[in-house]
């Protein structure tokens, strides 16, 4: 079946201007999460959705960045006014629930701010 | 405040013998844990997990060993094969936190021919 997909790929944006990137969960997956990963670092958690529960916001490095879900599908991660440190790879993942089930992560989309 | 850390950034090892990735963690709510494997331009793909309840699981190849007392787990690959060179990755989980994933920085695995 079909993994997480993400879009785009990559983005390369100036800075100061606005950035929405994408995320297709798998198919009957209730959690959503985002990570990113700056270059040469590990991965951050940043956000996760549990179904209809207000999401887990705690990890979100600023009010530059939000992120919403359409019931249990799309994700689409903003970040406004983006600046040269958020360059990184932006990771989408999605499990079956939000307790130890797998999370399957998609393929990353690389932002880069010049 | 790293709270998952792996101290080696890379490791090379022969193919055949024995990959030993380690970890430690400082925050003792942690009780599962998890490796991944992440080939360039991939997102990183589950290997194997561990409950606190457990000190050792093993998976064909792969075996994480977790040490409480110490904080500390590791993952041995044996025998280790060329296709095992990745970036691994292990993180944590806290019982009571959602799902969400605390990773270390990561040791970039080479095994040679």
């Amino acid at each position: 079946g079909a993994g997480v997909s993400q879009s785009p790929s990559n983005k390369v944006t100036e800075k100061g201007k606005d950035v929405e990137l994408r995320c297709d969960p798998i198919s009957g997956h209730t959690a959503l999460y985002w990570y990113r990963q700056r270059l040469g670092q590990g991965l951050e958690f940043l956000i996760y959705f549990q179904g209809n529960s207000a999401p887990d916001k705690s990890g979100l490095p600023s009010d530059r960045f939000s992120a919403e879900r359409t019931g249990e599908s799309v994700s689409t991660l903003t970040i406004q006014r983006t600046q040269q440190e958020d360059s990184a790879v932006y990771l989408c993942a999605s499990s079956l629930s939000a307790t130890t089930d797998t999370q399957y992560f998609g393929p990353g989309t690389r932002l880069t701010v010049l | 405040d790293q709270q998952v850390k792996q101290n080696s950034p890379s490791l090379s090892v022969q193919e055949g013998r024995i990959s030993i990735l380690n970890c430690d963690y400082t925050n003792s709510m942690f009780d599962y844990f998890l490796w991944y494997k992440k080939y360039p331009a991939e997102g990183p793909t589950f290997l194997i997990s561990i409950s606190s309840i457990k000190d050792k699981n093993e998976d064909g190849r792969f075996t994480v060993f977790l040490n409480k007392s110490a904080k500390h787990l590791s993952l041995h690959i044996v025998p280790s094969q060329p296709g095992d060179s990745a970036v691994y990755f292990c993180a944590a989980i806290r019982g009571n936190a959602g799902n969400m994933l605390t990773f270390g920085g990561g040791t970039r695995l080479m095994v040679k021919p």
